[in-house]
């Protein structure tokens, strides 16, 4: 069944990092590129970074550049989000998406992890 | 950064209903540009691609329509499970994908 799973709920404390996990079935995973969006309670979605899993090859939006790395482990058809130095204005839910190829309108999502960052 | 506003922010409407969702492009976006709903506690569903092309199994009362600056994405005649937050989002400028904040179909 075509779909991306991700990690469970994480609670961290300021400074900290958090590594999310999207595993993609029911696909070739090197075909499509994976991005990452967040969406901060009750506000709108904002894009992250993508990643090229065929290549490895990644792209960070401005805000983000410096604080996080993103991955991939072909042989499980994963992609790794590692945020560092977390904020309190980084809780949000982070949701992977498959982009259409030749654009970058996202197809299929993750279910999305919530990252709280909690002092 | 282009930026991508919805209007109206909050549109009541009934069952049966024709809707029309208006999204606007701070600079010329070409055709890249895609209409999500979301409804709550579940990741955006894509709708529209390409300005115009809906997606793999949406329904037909789901048609966008627009190039450049302005957009539209209109249901012809709404269904209970419509209701929801639709967002816009671009994708011609990379790497900076932007979404317009969203306009929320609400039971009148």
């Amino acid at each position: 069944q075509l779909q991306l799973v991700q990690s469970g709920a994480e609670v961290k404390k300021p400074g900290a990092s958090v590594k999310i996990s999207c595993k993609a079935f029911g696909y070739t995973f090197t075909t499509y590129y994976i991005h990452w969006v967040r969406q901060a309670p009750g506000q709108g979605l904002e894009w992250m970074m993508m990643i090229n899993p065929g290549g490895g090859s990644t792209t960070y939006a401005q805000n983000f550049q410096g604080r996080v790395t993103l991955t991939r482990d072909t042989s499980r058809s994963t992609v790794y989000m590692d945020l560092s130095s977390l904020r309190f204005e980084d809780t949000a839910v982070y949701f992977c998406a498959r982009a259409l190829p030749g654009t970058s309108a996202f197809d299929v999502w993750g279910q999305g992890t919530l990252v709280t960052v909690s002092s | 950064e282009t930026v991508m506003t919805q209007s109206p922010a909050t549109l009541s409407v009934s069952p049966g209903d024709r809707v029309t969702l208006s999204c606007r492009a701070s600079q010329s976006v070409n055709s890249n540009l895609a209409w999500y709903q979301q409804k709550p506690g579940q990741p955006p569903r894509l709708l529209i691609y390409g300005a115009s092309t809906r997606a793999t199994g949406i329904p037909a009362r789901f048609s966008g329509s627009g190039s450049g600056t302005g957009f539209t994405l209109t249901i012809s005649s709404l269904q209970s499970e419509d209701f929801a937050i639709y967002y816009c989002q671009q994708y011609n400028y990379w790497p900076s994908l932007t979404f317009g904040g969203g306009t929320r179909v609400e039971i009148k």
